[in-house]
């Protein structure tokens, strides 16, 4: 049973760039959730997807953005990228019904802005 | 001030040594309760998942909860090189409310 894929592992970007990263849930989970963990640091929340709406957002700009797709895979795209975008991008799922479906995380991509 | 206090650390401990791990919080709201292990260059893997104060144990972990004091804890008896990684605290308003805050993490080494 195939976890939380992530692709690709690895990026480097030019600041001003645009980036999209994807995201293919566990098997059985509806519910995709994106984090950005920068160096040291815990993973914050960007926002949540389900049923193909943006359910939930964190504090970030608009520059993110994303999207959810009808197999419940899910895309994440950062527009005019900033040094400071440099991070591990996790993609987490879990089902609709929160409680009994914790987070099960990807392995991340890493994402670095020059 | 950040909603979800942890130690960074780094923690080395000698391997069979019981590792006490913790964290504050400043949202009363906070219901749920989770500890993730990660390790290097992987994502965030869920060891414990409480509700309310107490304690939870799960084989050589036991997570502790105290709403009073807005403070969680991590247990780890006898442990072993392969403990070794980051422990992130987490936790979330209620089940309908997904979005998880994060500790910073605490990195550990268990010293064979």
């Amino acid at each position: 049973d195939a976890g939380v894929t992530q692709s690709p592992t690895h990026l480097i970007k030019t600041r001003g760039q645009q980036v999209t990263l994807r995201c293919s849930p566990k098997s059985g989970h509806d519910t995709v959730s994106w984090y950005q963990q920068a160096l040291g640091q815990g993973p914050q929340f960007i926002f949540q997807y389900y049923e193909e709406e943006e359910r939930q957002r964190g504090n970030f700009p608009d520059r993110f953005s994303g999207h959810q797709f009808p197999n419940y895979s899910s895309e994440l795209n950062v527009n005019a990228l900033l040094l400071g975008d440099s991070a591990l991008y996790l993609c987490a799922s879990s089902t609709g019904d929160g409680f009994n479906s914790p987070l099960h995380f990807g392995n991340g991509t890493r994402l670095t802005v020059t | 001030q950040k909603e979800v206090e942890q130690d960074p650390g780094p923690l080395s401990v000698p391997e069979g040594a019981i590792v006490s791990l913790n964290c504050t919080y400043s949202n009363s709201a906070f219901q749920y309760f989770m500890w993730y292990r990660q390790y290097s260059r992987k994502g965030p893997e869920l060891l414990m998942y409480t509700y309310s104060s107490g304690n939870k144990e799960d084989g050589r972990f036991t997570a502790q909860v105290d709403k009073s004091s807005k403070y969680i804890s991590l247990f780890i008896r006898d442990s072993q090189p392969s403990d070794s990684a980051t422990y992130l605290c987490a936790m979330r308003v209620n089940f309908g409310n997904e979005k998880l805050t994060f500790g910073t993490g605490t990195r550990l080494t268990i010293i064979p």
